[in-house]
């Protein structure tokens, strides 16, 4: 089946560490997102790809880097820059055509330790 | 101002009746309108989608669209408990090149038996 793949499910960060959550989506997608959800609270976009190793910052960019090497891989590491880092992580993507849907991961579970 | 608003709720409606919610945005070069629902600790899903003003519907839903007023809503018919949820309205924009779903808030609503 089709689909995008987030792991893990829940992952705990030590201060000063960096970590990294992954995306996989087997839907022949261009265009893949990472977003953040704090409790609460709506989406808020952090990095999208829209071409294999090409990538832009989203609205809240700062304490998060990306990498998009292949078209079905969209890495997003967290790191001891981004002081609060503790919230839900949802990966998306879609087709890259103008005005498609958006479908999601999973999600992952990031806690401070 | 916020580029999409939502009211936080909660709107709480019995069992049976027409749930209302309403989404503005702020930018009038947007062209593609979405309705996510996401129940607690899950990812959002798609229900809705609508590009062109007038109303949109599917089984129980309706996507009403009016860009004059930069304004969208979701009407649920025969609301029932497994209705209960976030809605998450996002709207896509192509300003500055991008091709980005910027999300609202979201509202929270409660069918009651």
């Amino acid at each position: 089946d089709g689909g995008i793949t987030q792991s893990p499910k829940y992952l705990f960060r030590k201060e000063g560490q960096n970590v990294t959550l992954s995306c996989e989506q087997n839907l022949n997608h261009d265009a893949m997102y990472w977003y953040r959800q704090d409790p609460g609270q709506g989406l808020r976009l952090i990095y999208y790809s829209q071409i294999v190793n090409d990538f832009q910052k989203g609205d809240i960019a700062e304490g998060y880097s990306v990498s998009r090497e292949k078209k079905e891989s969209f890495p997003l590491t967290v790191t001891s820059a981004q002081k609060n880092p503790t919230a839900f992580y949802l990966c998306a993507s879609r087709s890259g055509r103008a005005n498609e849907k958006l479908l999601f991961g999973s999600g992952t579970q990031l806690s401070v330790l | 101002q916020k580029e999409v608003e939502q009211n936080s709720g909660p709107l709480s409606v019995p069992e049976g009746a027409i749930a209302s919610l309403n989404c503005t945005y702020s930018d009038r070069g947007s062209q593609s309108f979405f309705w996510y629902r996401q129940y607690s600790g899950k990812s959002p899903e798609l229900i809705m989608f609508i590009y062109s003003n007038g109303d949109k519907e599917d089984g129980r839903f309706t996507a009403q669209l009016n860009k004059a007023s930069q304004y969208v809503s979701l009407l649920i018919r025969d609301s029932q408990p497994s209705d209960s949820a976030t809605y998450l309205c996002a709207v896509n924009s192509l300003t500055g090149g991008g091709n980005k779903l910027t999300f609202g808030t979201g509202t929270q609503l409660k069918v009651e038996l």
